[in-house]
């Protein structure tokens, strides 16, 4: 079964520090990997995602992220966060297709210290 | 990006009122959109898969009787909860993905039960 892990419940890190967040998945074939971020009451937005081709995609806001297949993960990254980056932040997983679902992880709540 | 409008954002209902919640993709036909409740600090559990003119597919542990799902047209799914308890009090969200796109996301929907 499709399974997506985000073995970090809360990160916090400060304001111009590197950021990289962890998201392992399971799935048979090849998968559609996604990072969405939540602002607090607020729906989804995606930042990235992966399909194919290049494992190593950029996203909006700076953020990038690379898919390693050997390791199932899909990690995301961001070599210097802002104040405004404090979401909450999910990875899916999921088949290609408009009737296909996505599975969330967790999600990892960032706080960011001045 | 493609348009995903969720209305209303906020509702407060009496225990044992029902209440609609629409999603409605506003650049886009959706033959499928999903339905997700996500509970305070945690991640997007799926609902339902809401298909246009069908019935929509439930997902294990999911009562169909309390949440009701119409997808009439390919731009418009409802899902109503029926004799809402303090118990339904959660974050409803909608999506839907354009072809074999990224899933775009509504707002949201805070509902309450009081």
């Amino acid at each position: 079964a499709q399974s997506v892990t985000q073995p970090d419940i809360h990160i916090t890190v400060s304001e111009g520090a590197s950021l990289e967040l962890r998201c392992n998945y399971s799935y048979g074939a090849t998968p559609y990997l996604f990072w969405y971020v939540q602002s607090p009451g607020q729906g989804l937005q995606l930042l990235l995602k992966y399909f194919s081709g290049d494992t190593l995609v950029q996203g909006i806001k700076g953020f990038e992220a690379e898919f390693k297949r050997s390791q199932s993960s899909f990690n995301l990254r961001k070599p210097s966060v802002h104040w405004s980056d404090a979401a909450e932040y999910f990875c899916a997983v999921g088949a290609g297709g408009a009737t296909n679902k996505l599975i969330f992880g967790t999600g990892t709540l960032l706080a960011v210290q001045p | 990006g493609a348009v995903v409008s969720q209305h209303p954002s906020r509702v407060i209902c009496k225990s044992g009122t029902s209440v609609k919640i629409e999603c409605r993709s506003l650049d886009f036909q959706a033959t499928t959109m999903f339905w997700y409740r996500q509970f305070p600090k945690q991640s997007l559990m799926l609902m339902a898969t809401s298909n246009e003119g069908s019935k929509a597919t439930y997902e294990q542990g999911v009562e169909k009787d309390k949440f009701l799902i119409n997808h009439a047209s390919l731009t418009l799914s409802t899902l109503t909860v029926t004799s809402a308890h303090p118990e339904d009090s959660s974050f409803y969200i909608c999506s839907a993905r354009p072809g074999s796109a990224e899933a775009f996301f509504g707002q949201g929907t805070r509902l309450t039960v009081v």
